[in-house]
């Protein structure tokens, strides 16, 4: 069964400074993993994805991710963050079975950013 | 949010009344997902449909139904026999072609039942 961990229920950042967003995963075989981000009473929007290729995926809104095999991690981050990013954020995996990708979501990581 | 619809935005039911939470999509996806978001617990997949009357239980199927007589359409039915219904619902879609593996969202229904 497939897994993901989002380890921070709330991260707190400056604007203007970094931000990196946790996530580990379990699944079998290659792994297929998603970013996706919820502004209240809203559906998700997405992010970035990472498939196959570079571990240093470029996403949406300037946010990035980096792939980690050894770690199964796929940590979200952003070099300089915005008020505007605060929502809540989540990471999913899949392992692709036919049409479907079938996802399992983390818990979320509310990100709050302050002037 | 795109080409995917979701009606009504709020909706409130009576305790043992089913009811019935509309999806349309005018993306021509070819897979179609209901998901449950509660407050801690992330999205929790209901039901998924790769194909026209055709569709599979996801992880928490119990005291829901599908059905997919379209492929813009993939309507949820939210039952008598759901212990916990209230909770806010996506709807999603997926295309089959290329490597176009994510899934696009809808704005979401909260469905608040007393």
């Amino acid at each position: 069964a497939q897994s993901v961990a989002q380890p921070e229920d709330q991260v707190n950042v400056a604007e203007g400074n970094p931000l990196t967003v946790k996530c580990t995963y379990s699944v079998s075989g290659n792994p297929y993993l998603f970013w996706y981000v919820q502004y209240p009473n809203r559906g998700l929007q997405f992010l970035l994805k990472y498939i196959t290729g570079d571990n240093l995926v470029k996403g949406s809104y300037g946010f990035e991710a980096e792939f980690n095999k050894s770690q199964t991690s796929f940590h979200l981050k952003k070099p300089s963050a915005l008020v505007s990013d605060s929502a809540l954020y989540f990471c999913a995996v899949s392992p692709l079975t036919g049409t479907a990708s079938k996802l399992t979501f983390g818990t979320g990581t509310r990100l709050q950013v302050t002037l | 949010d795109g080409g995917i619809t979701q009606s009504p935005k709020y909706l409130f039911r009576k305790e043992g009344q089913n009811v019935t939470l509309s999806c349309e999509q005018n993306l021509n996806h070819d897979a179609m997902y209901w998901y449950r978001q509660d407050p801690g617990q992330g999205l929790r997949l209901i039901y998924y449909s790769q194909i026209v009357n055709d569709f599979q239980k996801g992880d928490i199927a119990e005291g829901y139904s599908v059905s997919r007589e379209k492929k813009e359409s993939f309507p949820l039915t939210v039952t008598s026999a759901q212990k916990n219904p209230t909770a806010f619902y996506l709807c999603a879609t997926s295309s089959s072609a290329g490597s176009s593996y994510e899934q696009y969202f809808g704005p979401g229904t909260r469905l608040t039942v007393t």
